[in-house]
């Protein structure tokens, strides 16, 4: 299965300010995934970001609060702008990989201040 | 609507003990496939076990075992003579066409005492 690393693994952020997460995939996928954990709560998928094209958010989730790119199939970044505290999450991105289903990154923890 | 339901949120254990964690799930598909995954403290989430909706066989692995039974739309793991190690997070998931999105259930908090 695929290998994910993913940065930073945790920060600590002013509000207001923006935080980009980057994922990288030892190999060559299609679909990459991010999602949010906030604090004791289950996984909610932010978007579905293919290459080459615009990323997918669902319901709930903007591209301005939340700019994803895409620049290759082995690479995305996450950006979580204009933070507030109820950002405070942790958010792992996630990609389809054979029969184990969804390889996920090692997550970022972040926590707005 | 597709939702999948775990309704144990915390599980307290004594090392040694088996316990079971409990999943239903909701899909008005008939190819879907289904997930557990364990969330220890560290953060990071790790791949359990995978199931088809045409594979109704019961899975063991070592210690832990999953019981599928499409009757009652139920996904059930299993940890036998649990270990403080055991102690995490587990969360039940829901595909239902392949590269679609996971839907995960609430997730068991599993602590595990010695």
């Amino acid at each position: 299965s695929a290998v994910i690393s993913q940065k930073p693994s945790r920060d600590i952020c002013q509000r207001g300010t923006s935080l980009t997460i980057q994922c990288q995939v030892d190999s060559q996928v299609t679909m990459m995934f991010w999602y949010r954990q906030q604090p004791g709560q289950s996984l909610t998928l932010i978007a579905t970001a293919n290459q080459g094209s615009e990323a997918t958010y669902e319901s709930g989730f903007v591209i301005d609060k939340f700019p994803i790119s895409r620049p290759n199939l082995t690479f995305s970044t996450l950006t979580v702008s204009n933070m507030s505290p109820e950002d405070s999450s942790i958010y792992l991105c996630s990609v389809l990989t054979g029969l184990r289903g969804y390889t996920f990154g090692s997550g970022t923890r972040l926590t707005v201040v | 609507a597709q939702k999948v339901t775990q309704a144990q949120t915390e599980i307290s254990v004594v090392e040694k003990e088996d316990v079971t964690l409990d999943c239903v799930y909701e899909t008005r598909d008939t190819t879907y496939y289904l997930f557990w995954y364990k969330q220890p403290p560290s953060g990071e989430l790790v791949f359990l076990i995978r199931r088809n909706s045409f594979d109704e066989q019961n899975e063991i692995s070592g210690r832990y075992s999953w019981n599928f039974q499409k009757s009652t739309s139920s996904f059930n793991f299993t940890i036998t003579a649990s270990q403080v190690v055991d102690s995490a997070v587990y969360f039940c998931a829901l595909i239902y066409n392949q590269g679609g999105k996971l839907i995960f259930g609430q997730g068991t908090e599993l602590s595990v005492k010695p």
